[in-house]
């Protein structure tokens, strides 16, 4: 029973166009999400989050955009750069007593930006 | 400087045995996390520790079992290796364990289980 899902493996695009990741979630309790970046032999490192009263949240070339109403957020990146390539995990934090911080993780969806 | 760091990076070893992953964080932080990278890519969390108390404690089998010294440190044994356990282990760490905050990950350990 997986509540976060990024239903593409793989994404590829060219160097400065945009790059779209998508993820779905099925608890419309969750009430923050995060995106990580992951390199090989590496391990993730936090990139951008929302928290569930948005619907974006921008940081340089990052935006986040959450729909809450079709539970699915998407990573923009633009200009995608060939040290974008890496492989990004949605998560999502549900607040509570017993949460303690607990993320839950999408299976990653991996990017390539092609030069 | 590393801010999370895991040893060993790899481990192969035979059904059966017992092994350790250890990992330490000098961020000051708080709260500590097991995650486990299994084969279809999930991360999925096994343990939780805050200030060396267990906070949470997934459905995971006995065989492992969490250690935490002080709160700069937490390993994780494993008994009675399977073939399933074969997988990255991650560990994690952040301010607290009160909110979504970051959480700064270690380079991972790839446990392969012959």
């Amino acid at each position: 029973d997986q509540q976060v899902k990024q239903n593409s493996p793989s994404l590829s695009v060219q160097e400065g166009r945009i790059s779209i990741l998508n993820c779905d979630y099925t608890n419309s309790m969750f009430d923050y999400f995060l995106w990580y970046k992951k390199y090989p032999a590496e391990g993730p490192t936090f990139l951008i989050s929302i928290s569930s009263i948005k619907d974006k949240n921008e940081d340089g070339r990052f935006t986040v955009f959450l729909n809450k109403s079709a539970k699915h957020l998407s990573l923009h990146i633009v200009p995608s750069q060939p040290g974008d390539s890496a492989v990004y995990f949605c998560a999502a934090y549900l607040a509570g007593g017993t949460s303690y911080g607990k993320l839950t993780f999408g299976q990653g969806t991996i990017l390539t930006v092609h030069p | 400087d590393t801010a999370v760091s895991q040893t060993p990076k790899y481990l192969v070893t035979q059904m059966g045995n017992d092994k350790s992953i250890k990992c330490e964080q000098n961020l000051g932080h708080d709260t500590m996390y097991w995650y486990k990278q299994d084969s279809k890519k999930f991360l999925k969390i096994m343990f939780s520790y805050n200030n060396k108390e267990l906070i949470i404690n997934e459905t995971v089998p006995n065989r492992f079992s969490p250690k935490s010294p002080d709160k700069a440190h937490l390993n994780l044994h494993i008994n009675s290796l399977e073939l399933g356990d074969s997988a990255v282990y991650f560990c994690a760490s952040s301010p607290s364990a009160g909110g979504p905050y970051e959480q700064y990950f270690g380079p991972g350990t790839r446990l392969t289980v012959t």
